[in-house]
């Protein structure tokens, strides 16, 4: 099916353990985002990818890790899960200029971490 | 830096109730403003948007005018529904290095009772 999917929707870990959110578009765009959703918080900014092979951070970096080797893909690993990362996580993707506000978002991953 | 308030809820209204939700803003440079809207269990999609001073954005019967002079973009609808009920988030766009990205405020849940 066409679009942006992410996998898994629901997952719970532990502790220090290894996670990876996968998100995946059909649109061939250019643009990806991870965002986390958080009470109180709105949506922030994690990591963002202009294209395949470039990626940077966004406004709360801190304890993931990205890379964007297909432009389809753009994997967020959570390389030793913590408490604080208990959030539910939306990736989202562009075609050109975010001036233009179509973001087209995945239905998101929650993750609870133990 | 850049940054979106916007009115707390949730909001419950009654069927065909007139619909204000506040959004205020600041930036340093000439941003474009959107509302996005998110429903149950969904991912974020965009509700309308406006570029420049004094434009208004219009989608579903919702609208919001672009203030300057009051750093605001508040989404208005006459008349809601149950169908309306869901989390709304008003957005800045805002350059960052060599493209943009979206600001995103907390979000206003709103309930809408038949």
């Amino acid at each position: 099916d066409a679009g942006i999917t992410q996998s898994p929707r629901y997952k719970i870990t532990e502790t220090g353990r290894q996670v990876t959110l996968m998100c995946h578009q059909t649109w061939s765009h250019s643009y990806m985002f991870w965002y986390r959703q958080d009470l109180g918080h709105g949506l922030r900014l994690i990591y963002y990818s202009a294209a395949a092979d470039i990626t940077d951070k966004g406004e709360v970096p801190d304890g993931y890790v990205v890379s964007r080797s297909k432009t389809e893909n753009f994997p967020l690993t959570l390389e030793s899960a913590t408490r604080s990362q208990t959030s539910v996580y939306f990736c989202a993707s562009t075609h050109g200029l975010v001036s233009t506000g179509e973001l087209f978002f995945g239905e998101g991953s929650r993750l609870t971490v133990l | 830096g850049d940054s979106v308030t916007q009115m707390e809820g949730p909001v419950t209204l009654s069927e065909e109730a007139f619909l204000t939700i506040n959004c205020t803003y600041t930036a340093t440079g000439y941003p474009s403003l959107f509302w996005y809207v998110q429903y149950p269990g969904e991912g974020l999609q965009l509700l309308l948007k406006a570029t420049k001073a004094d434009d208004k954005g219009s989608n579903k019967g919702f609208e919001a005018t672009y203030r300057k002079e009051t750093t605001s973009f508040h989404l208005e609808k006459g008349s809601v529904q149950v169908s309306d009920s869901a989390v709304y988030f008003c957005a800045l766009s805002d350059r960052m290095d060599s493209s943009y990205k979206l600001i995103f405020g907390s979000g206003t849940r709103l309930l809408v009772r038949p």
